[in-house]
């Protein structure tokens, strides 16, 4: 079936250092991904998206690129501030089929100051 | 305007209790989803609606679970006789149509004595 498989870390980092979070999928289709943030007491909320092979989703100064060659979408941020510190979650929707996201079992980032 | 908003917030209740957790969609939202969040498991999905309909039932994990949707509208997540295991934090997420971004609500956390 299909699945997303994300580095599960927690991922610890200093302020200014650059992240990436490492996400994987397999599907039966064509998905669309998604980069889904956590912040602390807070819900999900959507962060960025892709919808097609080679597109790419940036918000917030995070980035990630849907590559259909590796079924990767890493997510990227050059320079992390503490306000980034949160869980990450990696899903895929796949177009036509169930309309449910498929969710990975998320990252969780610290950055200290 | 408002978000999706979930009630109540936490709930506690014993082993063989029934609870119901309901779910406030953004108006003028089609699509309704709940999902389940726990430590082991991470994000899973439970159930969806198009308008009151539950084209997709495949996440509910028993028949202890159900879910009604009525006018379109407010969404009740049923658990008869809870178990320990079913303690998780219950998200709701809605959407335009299905296939458009979901907005989730806040959750309802459910822990089972």
């Amino acid at each position: 079936g299909d699945s997303v498989t994300q580095m599960e870390g927690p991922v610890t980092l200093s302020e200014e250092a650059f992240l990436t979070i490492n996400c994987t999928y397999t599907a039966t289709g064509y998905p669309s991904l998604f980069w889904y943030v956590q912040y602390p007491g807070e819900g999900l909320q959507l962060l960025l998206k892709a919808t097609k092979a080679d597109d790419k989703g940036s918000n917030k100064g995070f980035e990630a690129t849907y590559r259909k060659e590796t079924t990767s979408f890493h997510l990227e941020k050059g320079s992390v501030q503490v306000s980034d510190s949160a869980v990450y979650f990696c899903a895929l929707h796949l177009q036509g089929g169930s309309e449910k996201l498929v969710f990975g079992k998320g990252t969780k980032l610290t950055v200290n100051p | 305007g408002a978000g999706v908003s979930q009630s109540p917030s936490n709930k506690v209740t014993e082993k063989g209790k029934d609870v119901e957790l309901r779910c406030d969609p953004i108006s003028g939202h089609t699509a309704l989803y709940w999902y389940r969040q726990s430590l082991g498991q991470g994000l899973e999905f439970l159930i969806y609606f198009q308008g009151n309909s539950a084209p997709d039932k495949s996440g509910l994990p028993s028949d202890r679970f159900s879910a009604e949707r009525t006018g379109g509208s407010v969404s009740t997540l049923t658990i008869q006789r809870t178990q320990q295991e079913d303690s998780a934090v219950y998200l709701c997420a809605s959407s335009q149509t299905s296939g458009y971004e979901q907005f989730f609500g806040p959750g309802t956390r459910l822990t089972v004595l």
